[in-house]
């Protein structure tokens, strides 16, 4: 089947608003990861959740981060009051058993 | 603080040369480890895995070694082709076999280029 997506692949933001962003796991799979990478860098955990429980937030960086996973299947991350150190990749991944596998990320720019 | 980290961050070979790309981890509790491929604009992609009870793990052309004694991986690849120029990453779990739910600490990455 189709892998992870990811929406909107690219996100330009003014300092200050808030934005969305949508991640569609693989059918089926139980857990869902957030994760952060800045330019140069490995991407850094966000928050985890299992079905729709999170389970772990442990890694977002402020309270301005909100995420969701109302049905057990989508995901939405939330970023409110945009800062410019927000700017990154945002990539999604989903596992059922083993590995994760990684949607294509959503680039956010806050200008 | 406890990390994965890399000693290359770049690596250039010539097509058909062997590639190895090398990891450093300090966290003993870690017991299962991944390489990530990632290309450009892209999310990584899995390549294979080791657990902390094996040393060796073979795949289609590239293999890992874990060396526990000094807390080192790493990732060969036979052959190396161009599109194989990507930035790779190791990525370690912690208590993978107990009460974990996978979550990965990623090492700051390798940038491999081969030329044709």
């Amino acid at each position: 089947g189709a892998g992870v997506s990811q929406s909107p692949r690219y996100k330009v933001a003014k300092r200050g608003q808030d934005v969305a962003l949508r991640c569609d796991p693989i059918s089926g799979h139980v857990s869902l990861f957030w994760y952060q990478q800045a330019l140069g860098q490995g991407p850094e955990f966000l928050t985890y959740f299992q079905n729709e429980a999170q389970l772990d937030k442990s890694g977002l960086p402020s309270d301005r981060f909100f995420a969701e996973r109302p049905e057990g299947s989508v995901s939405t991350l939330k970023i409110q009051r945009t800062q410019q150190e927000d700017s990154a990749v945002y990539l999604c991944a989903s596992r059922l058993r083993g590995a994760q596998y990684f949607g294509p990320g959503t680039r956010l720019t806050v200008t | 603080g406890e990390s994965v980290g890399l000693h290359l961050p770049t690596l250039s070979v010539q097509e058909g040369d062997n590639s190895i790309i090398n990891c450093a981890y300090s966290n003993s509790a870690s017991d299962y480890f991944i390489w990530y491929k990632q290309e450009s604009g892209k999310g990584p992609q899995f390549i294979i895995d080791i657990r902390s009870n094996m040393d060796k793990r073979q795949g289609q052309r590239v293999t890992v070694l874990l060396n526990k004694t000094v807390k080192h991986l790493s990732l060969q690849i036979a052959a190396t082709q161009p599109g194989d120029s990507a930035v790779y990453f190791c990525a370690e779990i912690k208590n993978a076999g107990g009460t974990s739910y996978g979550k990965l600490t990623f090492g700051q990455g390798t940038i491999l280029t081969v030329h044709p």
